[in-house]
């Protein structure tokens, strides 16, 4: 299996803030990257797909880059409602694999 | 717009069969380009893909699962099944269902989730 890491595993930071998580892989995986939102005891959401793709209804201040192993999303200018735990995801290979998850925290 | 809801019993006992199915309202399981997967989350834990399958049969399967998973589908209910055979406390988790596109198998749509509990 493909495995994805993500840093950092936790983040504080404040209202207004720019915000960014890496995820890298083990292996290339050209640009088959996705980004999840999950906040507590809800499903996630999609955020990003195709490593640089905003998801329908999505803010802008969401984005994403990168290819081959390494990969960013950025949070533009942190608000109240985008504190909540993100996921990458590869799915260039079956089985389709998870980072372990980057919590964002109020400072 | 598409909807998922998981159903099934919230407790299993250690050895048994998890069953759990995946209702899609608001579109056709049999449309277009879409593959039904499942995913679970252990409490506390990150995201592990289960599986997937289109609408003709076909199906992907993890193999961390050692062929303990089959998925089915019922067309004339619009719905997607899991079962789980062989359960354990490690299978204790929140189970979701999400619709995959199958070009770049991104999980655009999700259920809410369902926990099962597995004990004696």
């Amino acid at each position: 299996d493909i495995q994805m890491t993500q840093s950092p595993s936790s983040l504080s930071a404040s209202v207004g803030d720019r915000v960014t998580i890496t995820c890298r892989a083990s292996q290339s995986i050209s640009n088959y990257l996705n980004w999840y939102q999950q906040k507590p005891g809800k499903a996630p959401n999609l955020l990003i797909y195709v490593a640089s793709t905003l998801q329908n209804g999505v803010p802008s201040r969401f984005s994403g880059s990168g290819s081959g192993t390494d990969f960013t999303l950025t949070i533009s200018s942190l608000q109240p409602e985008d504190f909540a735990t993100y996921y990458c995801q590869q799915s260039f290979i079956t089985p389709g694999t998870f980072g372990q998850g980057t919590q964002v925290e109020i400072k | 717009q598409v909807q998922l809801h998981e159903s099934g019993p919230g407790l299993v006992k250690p050895s048994q069969t998890l069953s759990l199915t995946c209702t899609v309202s608001g579109g056709s399981i049999t449309s277009g380009s879409y593959y039904w997967s499942w995913i679970r989350q252990p409490a506390g834990k990150g995201l592990e893909w289960i599986g997937r399958m289109y609408a003709s049969g076909s199906a992907n399967y993890n193999p961390s699962l050692k062929s303990r998973a089959t998925m089915s589908v019922d067309m004339s209910k619009n719905q997607f099944s899991l079962k789980l055979s062989s359960v354990t406390a490690a299978d204790t988790a929140v189970y979701y269902c999400a619709r995959e596109w199958g070009g770049y198998y991104y999980m655009d749509v999700w259920g809410k989730g369902t926990t099962a509990t597995v004990s004696s």
